[in-house]
């Protein structure tokens, strides 16, 4: 089946400092890959949609400076968190869909990602 | 409104009980539907899909009222393991057909 890997795991940085975290399709090429972000116990909120070769769809009230997003590749996208503060701590997970339809043929999830800043 | 609400519970139930989990969506655009099971701390696992017909798969039961919006799952049989949160999960007719998630429903099944 379709598998995304998602790294790195976890992370923990300074305050000030940006991290990259990558998502990545290893078996189809994610036309579409959406990123998702869960504070505790709350639900996955999407953050935004990246499509290959265009620029990403962020949702309302998701600063698009500070969480950069780059689907460069049909096998790779990355979400930059800028000058990341400890607001921003949170769990973070990508997910990447093959062509397009409505089905959920391709809604697969990387493992997430715990970014804890400090 | 949110796009998709639950009831974010928690249930307690004991082992071998039936427990319903309900979900209501706001668009009427929206095409697919889904319930997800997720594990503390882990990524959301597709538990099925839902139909309009109706499917099930084993112990669990999906329903889908397109006319009132909402959609429904049923565990039978509750099981230790089943213990989890329970996401309801619609697609949206926008760019990218993207994948809107509920808060989700704590299940805790005891012994």
């Amino acid at each position: 089946g379709a598998v995304v890997s998602q790294h790195p795991s976890r992370v923990i940085c300074k305050s000030g400092t940006s991290v990259k975290i990558e998502c990545r399709s290893l078996d189809f090429q994610a036309t579409t890959m959406f990123w998702y972000r869960q504070f505790p116990k709350q639900s996955l909120m999407l953050m935004a949609t990246s499509n290959e070769g265009s620029k990403a769809t962020y949702e309302q009230g998701v600063e698009k400076d500070k969480f950069l997003i780059n689907h460069a590749s049909l096998t790779l996208s990355t979400l930059t968190v800028t000058s990341a503060h400890p607001e921003d701590s949170s769990f973070y997970i990508c997910s990447a869909r093959a062509g397009q339809g409505g089905s959920n043929y391709g809604y697969t999830f990387g493992s997430g990602t715990r970014l804890t800043v400090v | 409104r949110k796009e998709v609400e639950q009831d974010p519970g928690p249930f307690n139930v004991p082992e071998g009980a039936t427990v319903a989990f309900n979900c209501t969506y706001s668009n009427s655009a929206s095409q697919s539907f889904f319930w997800y099971r997720q594990d503390c701390r882990k990524e959301p696992k597709l538990l099925m899909s839902v139909y309009s017909s109706g499917n099930e798969d084993g112990r669990f039961t999906a329903q889908l009222n397109r006319a009132s919006q909402y959609i429904s799952l049923l565990i039978r049989d509750s099981k230790l393991s089943d213990s989890a949160t329970y996401l309801c999960a619609v697609t949206l007719m926008e760019y990218g057909n993207k994948l809107v998630f509920g808060a989700g429903t704590i299940l805790r099944v005891k012994s």
